[in-house]
């Protein structure tokens, strides 16, 4: 069964830092993996996509990393701003799957 | 072009009832998919739907049904609707049923409150 696991579950950085946020999943065996970001009571929003055949993928200040074979994600925020406070969650979707599984999110807050 | 719309946006229903929720994806998709989400954690596979019949079936009870029409809109259905019931429920839309490279597009969410 596949689980997906972010840490840390809440991150306060000042603005103008760069940052991390980590993705773990159980399952090698991955289509491809979403990056999404959630303000809060909102619906999702799609940052980035990554094949299970490619290593990163970039949008602006934003790069996800993939790693199937150790079951990782990263994705670096540079040069992060106040407006880039909210929930980031990833989803992975296996082989021929319809659905997503997703994280738990990690809340994120950028200090002015 | 319109992304996924969902309605009603709030919605605060007392124990034992029921309610409808509706999406509405993106113009040319043909699947739509429903999550709940729970306050805290992250969205949970409820349905999917693809060319108007059910191709997937999350872990969810009986009470929780869902249809699409044939203009792939879609209903979700929550019948005796407990307080645990309470979440914002996402409705996401693709073309194909597994979207294939494509990313799901999500609707901003019904907020359902069980009071």
């Amino acid at each position: 069964k596949q689980e997906v696991t972010q840490i840390p579950a809440a991150l306060s950085v000042p603005e103008g830092e760069n940052l991390v946020l980590n993705c773990s999943f159980t399952d090698s065996a991955i289509y491809n993996l979403q990056w999404f970001r959630q303000d809060p009571g909102k619906g999702l929003t799609s940052l980035l996509l990554i094949q299970s055949s490619q290593r990163e993928q970039t949008s602006g200040r934003l790069n996800a990393s993939l790693d199937k074979s150790s079951g990782r994600s990263t994705l670096y925020i540079a040069a992060s701003q106040p407006g880039d406070s909210a929930t980031y969650l990833c989803a992975v979707k296996r082989d021929s799957s319809y659905k997503l599984i997703f994280g738990s999110g990690t809340r994120l807050l950028v200090r002015p | 072009d319109a992304g996924v719309t969902q309605s009603p946006t709030h919605l605060i229903k007392t124990r034992g009832q029921h309610v409808t929720l509706r999406c509405s994806p993106i113009s040319g998709h043909k699947s739509v998919s429903w999550y709940q989400q729970v306050l805290g954690q992250g969205p949970q596979f409820i349905f999917q739907y693809y060319e108007k019949e059910e191709r997937g079936r999350g872990n969810f009870p009986d009470r929780f049904s869902a249809r699409q029409f044939p203009n792939y809109s879609s209903e979700l259905n929550v019948n005796a609707l407990l307080l645990g019931d309470s979440a914002l429920y996402l409705c996401a839309s693709s073309l194909t049923r597994t979207a294939g490279k494509a990313p799901y597009t999500f609707g901003s969410g019904t907020r359902l409150t069980v009071v």
